[in-house]
């Protein structure tokens, strides 16, 4: 079955930067695409960006660009969201999320990962 | 960027109704729409994609219609379960975005 289990949770002060992990199985990680997407507490969803694991290609959402960078490592099936500059606002669960078979809607959520930033 | 509107915001509402839940876009996106489910603490599950595509293992008390800028979700008979918060998200074009949420609570 499919299965995106990421990295545990991370505290951080401002100005750090923190790299969350996605493990994929139980599929060809190479064929799906990979969007990251986060959520601060009692709030929706935000859509960070996307990363193709065959070709290493990305595209991140405005807001993020220059702070987010989203990388793989297909030896071992894992993708990589790493954020910089981090501020108190970053304080988000993220979460990676396997595009569908027939489009680029999720259909595979990761558990995910609570990233606190504080002083 | 797309905008969408999602509403209500919240849903008051007994087991055994059929409610609906909107989301409309700032500009079309042919049927390039999906609705997830949320529950407190976890990740959101999908529940239909392509506008009206039910995902497999989804109970068909769901549904989902619409194309261009106007869709709905619908859920023909409230469960216990189906309390929850709904999105729904386009992917038509980058960035990707989401409606701000309904959640749906027992009245």
């Amino acid at each position: 079955q499919v299965q995106l289990v990421q990295s545990g949770a991370e505290v951080k002060k401002p100005g750090a930067s923190v790299k969350v992990s996605c493990k994929a199985s139980g599929y060809t990680f190479t064929s799906y695409d990979i969007n990251w997407v986060r959520q601060a507490t009692g709030q929706g969803l935000e859509w960070m960006g996307w990363m193709n694991p065959n070709s290493g290609n990305t595209g991140y959402a405005q807001k993020f660009q220059g702070r987010v960078t989203m990388t793989r490592n297909t030896s071992i099936s894992t993708a990589y969201m790493e954020l910089s500059s981090l501020r108190s606002e970053d304080t988000a669960v993220y979460y990676c999320a396997r595009a569908g078979d027939y489009g680029d809607y999720v259909d595979y959520w990761g558990q995910g990962t609570l990233v606190t930033v504080s002083s | 960027v797309i905008w969408m509107t999602q509403s209500p915001s919240l849903l008051s509402a007994s087991t055994g109704d059929r409610v609906t839940i909107s989301c409309r876009m700032s500009q079309g996106i042919s049927s390039y729409l999906a609705w997830y489910q949320q529950k407190p603490g976890k990740a959101p599950e999908l529940l239909i994609y392509a506008a009206s595509t039910l995902q497999s293992g989804v109970p068909s008390r769901f549904s989902g219609s619409g194309s261009g800028t106007d869709f709905t979700l619908t859920i023909s008979c409230l469960q216990s379960e189906d309390f929850a918060t709904y999105y729904c998200q386009q992917y038509y074009s980058f960035p990707r975005t989401f409606g701000q949420g309904t959640k749906v609570e027992i009245k």
